[in-house]
């Protein structure tokens, strides 16, 4: 059963770059879009984007212009930026697993505990 | 974007009784050559992430109990809790995966009467 572990800063002052890596254990890593997803009290749960172990990504649009996720296909890993954050960025960041390889229309089963990310001058 | 609105925002009910939750795509969420709803659960603890209950509207995840079921197709989905039990208070969220950006609902809290 694969699991993620996410981890990175959680405290960050406005204008500053969010940056969060996942790893991926105990399954396959390849061919799947792997996925950051945010969840805030105003917004809910928002998906931010995804990418594959190619390195192909889509992104959501809403955030398309601060955001860049990225792969380490050597570690198992993923990683995403998001760059001049605001206190609106203020969220638990969640990285999560799709059902499957073969769309890039899915939903998650599995994902990873979460973290919280407060922007705060 | 394909909007997805759940109602109610919060409902209590009685140990036992029924909880159903709804859930509206602006947009159908079939896909017309495989006759599949791309509507997902999720059920979701405090500090927990969300875990998924339900794919393709209707079918349940290995090991969910069989008091969850999904219902619906095209643009209205339903989800039941026949007889709810103390440890299905949580929040509830749908999902389309039918389009890009995949979008959640606002989520449903359910707690005890």
């Amino acid at each position: 059963q694969v699991q993620l572990q996410q981890w990175g800063a959680g405290l960050l002052k406005p204008s500053e770059t969010l940056s969060l890596t996942c790893g991926v254990y105990g399954g396959s890593f390849s061919g799947y879009y792997w996925n950051w997803i945010r969840q805030s009290p105003g917004k809910g749960l928002e998906w931010i984007g995804d990418i594959n172990n190619s390195g192909s990504t889509n992104y959501n649009p809403s955030l398309k212009s601060r955001v860049t996720i990225s792969v380490d296909t050597s570690k198992n890993q993923f990683s995403l930026k998001l760059r001049s954050v605001t206190a609106a960025d203020t969220a638990v960041y969640y990285c999560a697993k799709p059902n499957t390889m073969t769309s890039t229309y899915y939903y998650m089963d599995v994902w990873g505990k979460g973290t919280t990310v407060t922007v705060s001058s | 974007d394909i909007v997805m609105t759940q109602s109610p925002d919060s409902l209590a009910v009685s140990l036992g009784e029924r909880a159903t939750i709804n859930c509206r795509s602006s947009q159908t969420v079939l896909y017309s050559s495989n006759k599949k709803n791309y509507l997902a659960w999720y059920q979701q603890k405090p500090g927990q992430p969300p875990k998924l209950l339900i794919s393709w509207a209707s079918t349940r995840e290995s090991g969910v109990p069989d008091r969850f079921s999904g219902s619906g197709s095209g643009t209205d989905f339903t989800l039941t809790i026949s007889s709810l039990q103390a440890e299905d208070v949580a929040v509830y969220y749908c999902q389309q995966h039918y389009g890009t950006p995949l979008t959640f609902g606002g989520g449903t809290k359910v707690e005890i009467k």
